[in-house]
């Protein structure tokens, strides 16, 4: 059974860190794109990055270039999102998606629980 | 990046009813479009893929149509479970865009 879990999201003070996890289970993840998506609350969905199976290439919307940072440990069938220089606009619940056609980047057709970040003095 | 326009932002209908969302990219995606159904508090749910393929195990009362700019998603016959906000969400460029959502209520 795939498997995505989410966690390290948290209450951090404007400018502040935080890494987020996304472990996975039940499918080959070093074959797989994967993506961090966000929801602001009472808002939409936004991407805000995705990662290559080998981690070769990296993108991001252009709100946190500069500020977060993609990567993945295929050996710990893991993906990260590094986010510093947090803002408030970045409070949101963080979701990690696997897009489900391996080496190629599609749908995403599993998705974590998400979790919750929190940018606030 | 590409813009997705979704219409209408939400919409009211009635059991039994028929739903139709649009969606408009800014620029030709082919049919590199999906569709996800979100209820609260809860992650999205992947209904339709490049435009008109139905996902496995999902009710066949869900249906996609369109290619290039133009796209549109049908609910043949509204459930009292399907209520909740569709997206649109293109993946034609590798910077992937959704659209604004569609909040479907029960009339």
């Amino acid at each position: 059974e795939v498997q995505l879990v989410e966690s390290g999201g948290g209450l951090v003070q404007p400018g502040g860190s935080l890494r987020l996890s996304c472990a996975a289970s039940g499918f080959t993840f070093s074959s797989h794109w994967m993506s961090w998506v966000r929801q602001a609350p009472g808002k939409g969905l936004e991407w805000v990055a995705n990662i290559k199976q080998d981690g070769s290439e990296k993108y991001y919307v252009d709100s946190v270039k500069g500020r977060f940072t993609i990567s993945r440990d295929n050996a710990k069938n893991s993906l990260y999102l590094q986010m510093n220089s947090l803002r408030a606009e970045d409070t949101a619940v963080y979701f990690c998606a696997r897009s489900d056609t391996p080496m190629v980047l599609s749908s995403s057709d599993f998705w974590g629980q998400g979790t919750l970040v929190a940018v606030s003095s | 990046d590409i813009q997705m326009t979704q219409s209408p932002s939400s919409l009211f209908a009635s059991v039994g009813d028929r739903v139709t969302i649009t969606c408009q990219a800014s620029q030709d995606i082919s049919n590199y479009l999906n569709w996800y159904q979100q209820k609260p508090g809860k992650a999205p749910n992947l209904l339709i893929y490049d435009a008109s393929n139905l996902e496995t195990g999902v009710p066949s009362r869900f249906s996609g149509s369109g290619s290039g700019t133009h796209f549109t998603f049908t609910i043949s016959s509204l459930q009292p479970e399907d209520i909740a906000t569709y997206y649109c969400q293109q993946y034609d460029n590798v910077r992937l865009t959704f659209g604004g959502g569609t909040k479907v209520e029960i009339k």
